[in-house]
């Protein structure tokens, strides 16, 4: 069973530049989350889709950031634009039942 | 919300010794996952944990969902083992510790 697919795999940008994610989850999976990663944190939660529909977007920033899962399967998470402290790494979950499962996340550094 | 706190923060160990870390929470969850975060940055799935214990060959958990702690057991520690691992906890979405960063030498 092929993992969460997650691209880039890093992503330079100078501040004011946008920037856009990609995750595909893995087949099957309703739920999907896009989490941020700071450097020597743990990673938090940005937004929560059910297939198609947002459940939980309270800690995304509006106002620069968006997500979308158009089709109930991948999604794009997008910054606009990019602030000095978004950087970090950007992981994808999925989850269908239990346990949430991660992809290798996208590194983010903005210059 | 949920607060969820590890320790040690750091372990240093020497590869072939044994080591508990802990995960403590602060409410109810009906979801509890260990993670080891290699250097790479990839987070790894250790264990799927709400409640009782579990073994996968050198690593074992136990969640203690009544008195809101989890430990994860690390024996005969080798130097693949180094990294940080997480604890995280949740309904739905994972609230995660803050992590605990394990380097074993050889």
């Amino acid at each position: 069973e092929a993992g969460v697919a997650q691209s880039p795999r890093y992503k330079i940008i100078e501040k004011r530049q946008s920037v856009a994610f990609w995750c595909n989850p893995i087949s099957g999976h309703a739920t999907l989350y896009w989490y941020q990663q700071i450097l020597g944190q743990g990673p938090k939660l940005l937004i929560q889709f059910q297939n198609n529909g947002v459940v939980d977007d309270s800690q995304l920033p509006k106002d620069r950031f968006s997500a979308e899962r158009l089709k109930g399967v991948d999604s794009t998470l997008k910054i606009q634009p990019a602030k000095l402290e978004d950087s970090a790494v950007y992981l994808c979950a999925s989850r269908n039942g239990g346990a949430q499962y991660f992809g290798p996340g996208t590194r983010l550094t903005v210059l | 919300g949920i607060q969820v706190e590890q320790s040690p923060p750091d372990l240093i160990l020497q590869e072939g010794a044994n080591s508990t870390l802990r995960c403590n929470f602060s409410d109810s969850v009906n979801n509890l996952q260990w993670f080891h975060q290699n250097p790479w940055g990839q987070l790894i799935n250790l264990f799927y944990i709400p409640s009782g214990t579990k073994q996968n060959g050198r690593l074992s958990a136990t969640t203690v969902a009544t008195e809101r702690y989890s430990l994860l057991y690390i024996s005969s520690s080798q130097t693949t083992d180094s990294g940080v691992y997480f604890c995280a906890v949740g309904s739905d979405k994972l609230i995660f510790g803050t992590g605990t960063r394990l380097q074993v030498f050889p």
